[in-house]
């Protein structure tokens, strides 16, 4: 069965202190590999797609790297703003199986 | 605004009723999505639509819930008989066809 853990499942940062949210997958075969942000009472907002391992992507101060079995993504300088639920999700490659998506990580970060 | 659409954004309903969500797609996606989220969760699929053949079904798709969407254009999620368990966030997405997925604000119910 196509599995997502993200971890930790809730992170406090002050503003500028980096960190990573991690994204460990059991898949039979990946498509691709996706990145929300969800805010409070909102749908998610797609960040960034990942297809093979190695593949890096970046925006602002949000990094998301891939491996075989694990994704990242990377915070650089965190602001208030950048405070949500990052959300990992899985497209596995057999049939019409759509993104199957982790828990999240609530990230926080304060001034 | 070209975005996904959804209506109601809140619905509140006691014990037994029925309740319908409607979700407008972007206009060119031929793919359809509802997934539902609860609190602390992430979301869970339920059903998918490529045009208007519905192609996929979840096992957490009970009796009570039939989804639709005639000509391919905009889908209705209803829920009859709601139950407590039946409280969450439902979410619509579309999608051409790469698998990004482009969600909606979500249809927040709440039964009494």
């Amino acid at each position: 069965e196509d599995q997502v853990t993200q971890s930790p499942e809730a992170l406090r940062l002050q503003e500028g202190e980096s960190s990573s949210l991690n994204c460990s997958y059991t898949v039979s075969g990946l498509r691709g590999l996706f990145w929300y942000r969800q805010d409070p009472g909102k749908g998610p907002e797609f960040l960034f797609t990942l297809y093979s391992a190695g593949e890096e992507k970046e925006k602002e101060r949000l990094k998301a790297t891939l491996t075989k079995k694990e994704s990242f993504l990377h915070i650089t300088a965190p602001k208030p703003e950048d405070s949500a639920t990052y959300l990992c999700a899985v497209h596995p490659l057999s049939g019409n199986t759509p993104l199957v998506f982790g828990k999240g990580t609530r990230l926080s970060v304060i001034a | 605004d070209t975005g996904v659409s959804q209506d109601p954004r809140h619905k509140i309903t006691k014990r037994g009723q029925n309740v319908t969500f409607r979700c407008d797609p972007i206009s060119e996606h031929n793919r359809l999505y509802w997934y539902r989220q609860t609190l602390g969760q992430g979301p869970e699929f339920l059903t998918y639509f490529q045009n208007e053949a519905q192609l996929e079904k979840s096992r957490l798709l009970s009796d009570r819930f039939s989804a639709e969407r005639p000509k391919g254009s905009f889908s209705t999620l209803e829920i009859q008989r709601t139950e407590q368990g039946d409280s969450a966030m439902y979410l619509c997405a579309s999608s051409p066809g790469t698998g990004r997925m482009f969600f909606g604000e979500g249809s927040r119910l709440t039964v009494l």
